[in-house]
């Protein structure tokens, strides 16, 4: 069974500072890996998908790698700011979960003003 | 604007009682989703259905029943078998699988 882990659970930085957030995962045999944001009390925003043969995706302040082979990924936001403030959640869709998708827990983001 | 609508926001239910959570999509998504999620813990399934008049389990059917007799609707029933069934209740549309699936603004339930 697939297993998603996102450490740290949470996150304080500073205004400007470079926010690096993990995701690891324990099969590699996967289809696509999704980064989404959640506000508080809100649903889910969904902010870059990797495709199994991508080795990263861009969108502006946002850069997400993919590493299958060590089952990982990181989400980097450049030049944090207040309003990057939320828990940011992985999920991993693979071919051995039906191509369902496995969530981590999410890491909550807090950038100090 | 296309989305998702989740209802109600809150949701209290008492002792014996099942509820019903609505969720609605006018993204014309084939598939649709319920996802449980608790303090601390990652989006559970409970149900997801990728067709009209047909749905499967998730991780976590036990005391929750879906209907999908429209492509739109997917409603969510919490039964009174479900001893625990206070959490934030999320509903997810997805169209083919290489695009991400899109949420609603979720509905919290709490026992009364």
């Amino acid at each position: 069974k697939q297993e998603v882990t996102q450490i740290p659970a949470a996150l304080s930085v500073p205004e400007g500072e470079n926010l690096v957030l993990n995701c690891s995962f324990t099969d590699s045999a996967i289809y696509n890996l999704q980064w989404f944001r959640q506000d508080p009390g809100k649903g889910l925003t969904s902010l870059l998908l990797i495709q199994s043969s991508q080795r990263e995706q861009t969108s502006g302040r946002l850069n997400a790698s993919l590493d299958k082979s060590s089952g990982r990924s990181t989400l980097y936001i450049a030049a944090s700011q207040p309003g990057d403030s939320a828990t940011y959640l992985c999920a991993v869709m693979a071919p051995s979960n039906d191509y369902k998708l496995s969530f981590g827990a999410g890491t909550t983001v807090t950038v100090r003003a | 604007d296309g989305g998702i609508t989740q209802s109600p926001k809150y949701l209290f239910r008492k002792e014996g009682q099942n509820v019903t959570l609505s969720c609605e999509q006018n993204l014309n998504h084939d598939a649709m989703y319920w996802y449980r999620q608790d303090p601390g813990q990652g989006l559970r399934l409970i149900y997801y259905s990728q067709i009209v008049n047909d749905f499967q389990k998730g991780d976590i059917a036990e005391g929750y029943s879906v209907s999908r007799e429209k492509k739109e609707s997917f409603p969510l029933t919490v039964t009174s078998a479900q001893k625990n069934p206070t959490a934030f209740y999320l509903c997810a549309s997805g169209g083919r699988l290489s695009q991400p699936q899109h949420f609603g603004d979720g509905t919290r339930l709490s026992i009364l």
